[in-house]
């Protein structure tokens, strides 16, 4: 089935510098969801895109859903000690209310 | 508004015995889902239920069932575990289609 490939896998960074988080497909996408989990936690809604080329912002983090809606990304600038945590994308097939695929996600690890 | 609440929060069982695990959705949302997370496969899609009915399957085996009530709380079920079910079970409601998940704090299940 359709799924996404999401890059890297781990990221480790110095408190204060920008991470990026890729999440790539073979087919077109109807939309991509982001979602933060915290070690020990919960998968936690952050972010849905649908328009082709759409870039959201929240605070230090920049979403962009990619032209062709074959890729996105999720920009962290200057990272703090909070933002540690897996960030998965994720995308719903077709009309459905809760069945997302999710990608691998990334492991985020900052250090202080 | 209260949160998805998922019991227990964790759980010891044999193999070969079977388990069933609970989620109460945020009040208004009648979709519900249930998700698996392992090192190993990440997030991975179980079922998802609208008004009591099992609107899309995800790929385990028959011994993953589920169901969900009248008043929108659901329950999965795990017959005959096996070693390999010990996971975190994720479960998350939503609102409509192709709304944000909002997932609860999971059954931490271990199977000896």
């Amino acid at each position: 089935g359709q799924q996404v490939m999401q890059i890297p896998q781990y990221q480790h960074v110095q408190e204060g510098e920008d991470f990026t988080t890729y999440c790539n497909s073979s087919t077109t996408l109807s939309n991509i969801q982001w979602y933060k989990q915290r070690p020990g936690g919960h998968p936690v809604f952050l972010i849905q895109l649908v328009k082709s080329g759409e870039v959201k912002k929240q605070k230090r983090l920049t979403f962009q859903f990619g032209e062709a809606k074959k890729n996105s990304s999720l920009h962290i600038t200057a990272t703090q000690t909070t933002d540690v945590g897996t960030y998965f994308c994720a995308y719903a097939g077709g009309t459905s209310y809760g069945k997302l695929t999710f990608g691998q996600g990334t492991i985020l690890t900052v250090h202080p | 508004k209260a949160g998805v609440t998922q019991t227990p929060r964790y759980l010891i069982k044999t193999r070969g015995q079977q388990v069933t695990l609970s989620c109460s959705p945020i009040s208004g949302h009648r979709s519900v889902s249930w998700y698996q997370q392992t090192p190993g496969q990440g997030l991975q899609f179980l079922f998802e239920y609208f008004s009591e009915t099992q609107r899309n399957k995800g790929n385990f085996p028959g011994r993953f069932s589920g169901r969900q009530f009248s008043n929108s709380r659901s329950e999965m079920n795990v017959s005959t575990l096996e070693l390999g079910d010990s996971a975190l079970y994720l479960c998350a409601s939503s609102h409509g289609t192709n709304s944000p998940l909002h997932f609860g704090n999971g059954t931490r299940l271990t199977v000896t």
